[in-house]
């Protein structure tokens, strides 16, 4: 069984500071997609990482692809009360089965 | 964009009656379609996944016999709970891809059996 282990499980800090959340596993990936979502709703997809070492900018947040694709990381810069939520990162694997992560909470006060 | 919908957002009923959930894509023909279920505060466990025309395959653990899916056109998969319990209680989502897309989600539904 393929399991997606994320860390921190919860983390609530204040505006204006860096985060990251991990996002490891034994079993190799083809992609590797982050997601995040809001109470109540579907999760919203952030982005995709499909090659080893990949890093991938949106705005504040960085995304990074393992070099072995096994695992990996988001980072946000300047968190801000607007990033709260649930996030996810699910691997892709056989038959494109998405195994999603245990997930990270996510709380910025303001 | 491409987008899911799912209905109903929100349902209750009582022990013993089944409860279908509706899971269609609007704007493209989605291949394959997974269920998963969400309990409060805990990451999505994929349930099935269907493929149009075929028989869903189930992950380990799901009873196929509780959670019928049924994906009878590219644009549609139903997923029925047969004879609810309250430990059957929690939110549903649902999600297709087509060939060249990643996974696009439905808003979910969240069932409350009383």
């Amino acid at each position: 069984t393929q399991l997606l282990e994320q860390s921190p499980q919860f983390l609530s800090i204040q505006e204006g500071e860096n985060l990251t959340v991990y996002c490891n596993s034994s079993s190799v990936f083809s992609s590797l997609q982050w997601y995040r979502q809001e109470p109540g709703e579907g999760p919203v997809l952030l982005v995709t990482v499909v090659t080893g070492g990949e890093v991938k900018k949106l705005k504040r947040l960085t995304f990074q692809f393992g070099d072995a694709r096994k695992d990996s990381s988001l980072h946000i810069t300047a968190a801000q009360p607007g990033d709260t939520g649930l996030y996810l990162c699910a691997g892709v694997g056989g038959t494109y089965k998405y195994i999603f992560g245990t997930g990270t909470r996510l709380k910025v006060l303001a | 964009g491409a987008v899911v919908s799912q209905h109903p957002s929100r349902v209750i009923c009582k022990s013993g009656t089944s409860v279908k959930i509706e899971c269609r894509s609007l704007d493209f023909q989605a291949t394959t379609m997974f269920w998963y279920r969400q309990f409060p505060k805990q990451s999505l466990m994929l349930m099935a996944t269907s493929n149009e025309g075929s028989k869903a395959t189930y992950e380990q653990g799901v009873e196929k016999d509780k959670f019928l899916i049924n994906h009878a056109s590219l644009t549609l998969s139903t997923l029925t709970v047969t004879s609810a319990h309250p430990e059957d209680s929690s939110f549903y989502i649902c999600s297709a891809r087509d060939l060249a897309s990643p996974l696009h989600f439905g808003n979910g539904t969240r069932l409350t059996v009383t």
